[in-house]
């Protein structure tokens, strides 16, 4: 059973250009959370998707940034335009259920460089 | 507004002792506690858990304590070896709210132990 798959696993972007970072749940998960963590920082949430959902983006930045967990295929982090703060790494967790004692399993992140 | 503290930025500890982390948490709606282990390059992995309804959880070497009234956890390994030398989250969960799996974390401390 394959853990959480991200990809890239390192992503260099030019100021302007677009990053798109996925991410596969593990088998039979349907709840998707991305992080970032910022150098010298712990991890912040920014969104959390079911299938077809985005049931919580308060940790989203307003502009630039969307995400999406289509009925087929991997969640996606779209970041538009990127910025040099955009340089982070991104993180997936995936989880079976959304209950409260359920654990989280997470990717081994994606590391976007912003030049 | 920082909501998971853990105010040590590293801790250094003798292989064979006891290593002891700390985390404070402001958010009294946080029902569950975990903790989360990252090697350098890897996303974390989960380490161990607690439910508020405890104040005790063990799983071989490691003890998670939890004190509600001083709204204070800690994370107890023993005894310590080289290879749990990595940075250590501790991350909150709240019972409220729509994101029964969202994981507010702390900071993180650097556990570096020593042969």
């Amino acid at each position: 059973n394959a853990g959480v798959m991200q990809n890239p696993r390192h992503l260099v972007r030019r100021r302007g250009q677009e990053a798109r970072l996925r991410c596969s749940p593990m088998k039979g998960h349907s709840h998707v959370y991305w992080y970032r963590q910022l150098p010298e920082e712990g991890l912040k949430f920014m969104v959390y998707l079911q299938k077809e959902n985005i049931i919580d983006e308060s940790g989203m930045p307003k502009e630039r940034f969307s995400a999406e967990f289509p009925k087929e295929g991997p969640s996606i982090l779209r970041i538009q335009q990127v910025v040099r703060g955009d340089s982070a790494a991104y993180f997936c967790a995936s989880s079976q259920t959304d209950g409260l004692n359920t654990e989280a399993f997470f990717g081994q992140g994606t590391r976007l460089t912003v030049v | 507004d920082q909501q998971v503290k853990q105010n040590s930025p590293s801790l250094s500890v003798q292989e064979g002792r006891i290593s002891i982390l700390n985390c404070d948490y402001t958010n009294s709606m946080f029902d569950y506690f975990l903790w989360y282990k990252k090697y350098p390059a890897e996303g974390p992995t989960f380490l161990i858990s607690i439910s508020s309804i405890k104040d005790k959880n063990e799983d071989g070497r490691f003890t998670v304590f939890l004190n509600k009234s001083a709204k204070h956890l800690s994370l107890h390994i023993v005894p310590s070896q080289p290879g749990d030398s990595a940075v250590y989250f501790c991350a909150a969960i709240s019972a409220g709210g729509t994101s029964y799996g969202k994981l507010t974390f702390g900071q993180g401390t650097i556990l570096t132990v020593h042969p």
